[in-house]
């Protein structure tokens, strides 16, 4: 069994500051982690993933996580926030076994970019 | 389609009616997956489709949910007898059989 905690369930920044995304997971086996964003009325669309090779992971959109082993984190973070980066930010774990890979939720972070 | 195509986008029904939420995944995908958003439970895996047969249906909540596939294609879930608790946005999802899986709009159930 797997597990998502997502630290803040909500927060707010202003245009242009950094922001970090808490997540931390649980699990028994190797997981492989993903960060998707959700705007208003819309479904989930994917940032970034974590399989395997470098820990530090680009996605789109000036996204970035860091995939820490030792401390079971895969925080977001983006250096500069725009308007339009408001949205809900959800991290996922799966443990890939080749077909299957429902994946497992954290409760989400909304993001609140204020001018 | 280019993407995963979910209809209807919105759906209101009487507590106690039957609905049908369709999925059309993206061309060529051999997995299908459904989940549910709700405010109390956050994100939940409902199940999950490889092909036309169903590997894992561990997630439906209750035996008046149920799910098929036809042609390894479109999916329909199936909510009998709804109740208020069902309401939520159910969200399908396909995959080529990578590890990443393509999201639909889901559909908005509002059980009045």
């Amino acid at each position: 069994a797997q597990s998502v905690t997502q630290l803040d369930s909500q927060v707010p920044v202003f245009e242009e500051a950094p922001v970090e995304l808490r997540c931390n997971y649980s699990s028994s086996v190797s997981v492989y982690l993903f960060w998707y964003v959700q705007y208003p009325n819309q479904g989930l669309q994917l940032l970034l993933k974590y399989l395997s090779g470098s820990t530090l992971v680009k996605g789109i959109n000036g996204f970035e996580a860091e995939f820490n082993k030792s401390q079971t984190s895969f925080h977001l973070r983006k250096p500069s926030v725009h308007i339009s980066d408001t949205a809900e930010y959800f991290c996922a774990v799966t443990n890939y076994r080749g077909a299957g890979n429902m994946l497992t939720f954290g409760g989400g972070t909304r993001l609140m970019v204020k001018p | 389609g280019a993407g995963v195509s979910q209809s209807p986008s919105n759906k209101v029904t009487e507590k106690g009616k039957d609905v049908e939420l369709r999925c059309d995944p993206i061309s060529g995908h051999t997995a299908l997956y459904w989940y549910r958003q709700s405010l109390g439970q956050g994100l939940e895996f409902l199940i999950y489709f490889q092909g036309n047969s169903a590997p894992d249906k561990s997630g439906l909540p209750s035996d008046r949910f149920s799910a098929e596939r036809t042609g390894g294609s479109v999916s329909t879930l199936t909510i009998q007898r709804t109740q208020q608790e069902d309401s939520a946005v159910y969200l399908c999802a396909s995959s080529p059989g990578h590890v990443e899986a393509f999201f639909g709009q889901g559909t908005r159930l509002t059980v009045v």
